[in-house]
C-alpha cells in the first residue's frame, strides 16, 4: 500500500521569506502523480501544485515550486516570498495511475503560520 | 464555472440515525470521490464513483455507502451513526483520470451527539 509522510506537523515563516515543507512517500508503482493541497480555515482544499513522476523537471507555479527526488521518494514544497494568505494546512498527496484511479492518499499535513 | 457544491454545510445527528450528504461536481466532471477528515485519522478515502459506477473503495464499514446519478451528482449515506463518525466529509470531482487534479467542495461538517 502507498503511504505518504509529512514529518513536520507545524512550520512558521516570516512574511516575504522562504519556507520548505517536507514530504516522503512509499510506493511500488512506476507511474504516479504527486500533489500539494492547501486547506485554509475555510475548509476548502485547494490544489497548489502537481508533479508527474515521469517528468524529471520540477514543477513550479508562481511562488510555489517542488523538489522532486524520485529515487529518494521525496517531494518537498518551497514557498518563496511568503504572504499572510499562505497560512494554512498543507497536505502532500499521492495517486498511482495503475492502482489508484482518482484515489488520493494524503499525508498528515503541515500547519504553516506566516508571521508579519 | 461553478465549483463543487456540497450540501448541507453542517449537520447534527444522534447515534443510531442515518444521514445523506450530497455533492454536485463541476459541470462535465464524471468522477466524484469522498473523503473523511478527522483530527485523529486525517484524510481518508471513502470511495470514488465514475459514470455511476463505484470504481474505488476505501477501508470503511458497510454502513458507509454512496451512489452517483446520471448527471454525476453523488450522494453519500451513513447508517447507524456512531460517535466516531463525527468528521468533515469532503467531496472532490475531476474528469476521471488519475493525472487530473481533483477539485474539492467546502465539505459537510457532521456532528454526532
Amino acid at each position: 500500500a502507498q503511504t505518504v509522510t509529512q514529518s513536520q506537523p507545524e512550520m512558521s515563516v516570516q512574511e516575504a521569506e522562504t519556507v520548505t515543507l517536507s514530504c516522503t512517500y512509499d510506493t511500488s508503482e512506476s507511474d504516479y502523480y504527486l500533489f500539494w493541497y492547501k486547506q485554509p480555515p475555510s475548509r476548502q482544499m485547494i490544489l497548489v501544485i502537481r508533479q508527474e513522476a515521469y517528468k524529471q523537471q520540477n514543477a513550479t507555479e508562481n511562488r510555489f515550486s517542488v523538489n522532486f527526488q524520485k529515487a529518494a521518494k521525496s517531494f518537498s514544497l518551497k514557498i518563496s516570498d511568503s504572504q499572510l494568505g499562505d497560512a494554512a494546512m498543507y497536505f502532500c498527496a499521492y495517486t498511482g495511475w495503475e492502482t489508484s484511479g482518482s484515489r488520493l492518499t494524503f499525508g498528515e499535513g503541515t500547519q504553516l503560520t506566516v508571521n508579519p | 464555472k461553478a465549483g463543487v457544491t456540497q450540501t448541507p454545510r453542517y449537520l447534527i445527528k444522534t447515534r443510531g440515525q442515518q444521514v445523506t450528504l450530497s455533492c454536485s461536481p463541476i459541470s462535465g466532471h464524471r468522477s466524484v470521490s469522498w473523503y473523511q477528515q478527522t483530527p485523529g485519522q486525517g484524510l481518508q478515502f471513502l470511495f470514488e464513483y465514475f459514470s455511476e459506477t463505484q470504481r474505488n473503495k476505501g477501508n470503511f464499514p458497510g454502513r458507509f455507502s454512496g451512489r452517483q446519478f446520471s448527471n454525476s451528482r453523488s450522494e453519500m449515506n451513513v447508517s447507524t451513526l456512531e460517535l466516531g463518525d463525527s468528521a468533515l466529509y469532503l467531496c472532490a470531482s475531476s474528469w476521471g483520470g488519475g493525472n487530473q487534479p481533483q477539485h474539492f467542495g467546502d465539505g459537510t461538517r457532521l456532528s454526532i451527539l
